[in-house]
């Protein structure tokens, strides 16, 4: 069964600072994704990595992806109070398993 | 405009009293899935479909029923819910078409469902 783990589950940052989260999943896969999430809101999503060494980059996020160690990382560059939210990876197996799973999220304050 | 629509927003039922949540979708996405989502926890996977053929999760509860009768459309029937079963419901499509453009997954704002 497809395991997607996400570290760190908190993370307290100041602004301006950088920092990385780290996805890990279990078995080959299709699609990678990250999604941020807003309390009591739904999920937005952020990126969609398909293939070995994509990177995508909106304002301070980057997200990557190295399908032969099953990792994605997000990076984020000077954070600011805004960027606030829980950020969640989820992994699809794709191949006609599309079991879209998730990550247990990170959730991320940024301290002026 | 919104692409994936669930109804109702909010729904509080009582105790035992079947309850139904909907999704509607204007992408014409081949997977839709329905995910149960508790305070501070993350989205869990309850069950999905490609197409009319539906994956189960082995772990979700008998008590949850699913319908998809065409593309667009697809129900969440709780029969009988129980306390435990108040959260945030949320239904996602995407292509399954790998290497398709689309890849996107999106997701309904949410049905926060209470039961009393």
């Amino acid at each position: 069964e497809l395991k997607v783990e996400q570290n760190p589950l908190f993370l307290s940052m100041q602004e301006g600072k950088n920092y990385t989260i780290y996805c890990n999943y279990s078995t080959t896969s299709d699609r990678l994704y990250w999604y941020r999430q807003d309390p009591g809101k739904s999920l937005e999503s952020l990126f969609v990595l398909l293939s070995n060494g994509a990177v995508k980059q909106e304002g301070r996020l980057m997200a990557s992806l190295d399908t032969k160690a099953r990792l994605s990382t997000l990076h984020i560059t000077a954070a600011v109070h805004d960027l606030s939210a829980t950020y969640f990876c989820a992994v699809d197996r794709g191949y006609n398993n599309n079991d879209m799973r998730f990550g247990a999220g990170t959730r991320l304050t940024v301290k002026p | 405009d919104a692409m994936v629509i669930q109804n109702p927003r909010y729904q509080v039922t009582q105790f035992g009293k079947p309850v139904t949540l909907s999704c509607s979708q204007t992408l014409n996405h081949n997977v839709m899935y329905w995910y149960q989502q508790k305070s501070s926890q993350a989205p869990k996977l309850l069950f999905h479909y490609y197409d009319k053929d539906f994956n189960n999760e082995a772990d979700t509860p008998d008590n949850f029923q699913s319908r998809r009768p065409n593309t667009s459309f697809c129900f969440l029937d709780i029969r009988s819910p129980g306390l435990g079963d108040a959260a945030m419901y949320l239904c996602a499509t995407s292509s399954a078409m790998t290497g398709a453009e689309d890849t996107e997954a999106f997701f309904g704002q949410g049905t926060r469902l209470t039961v009393v």
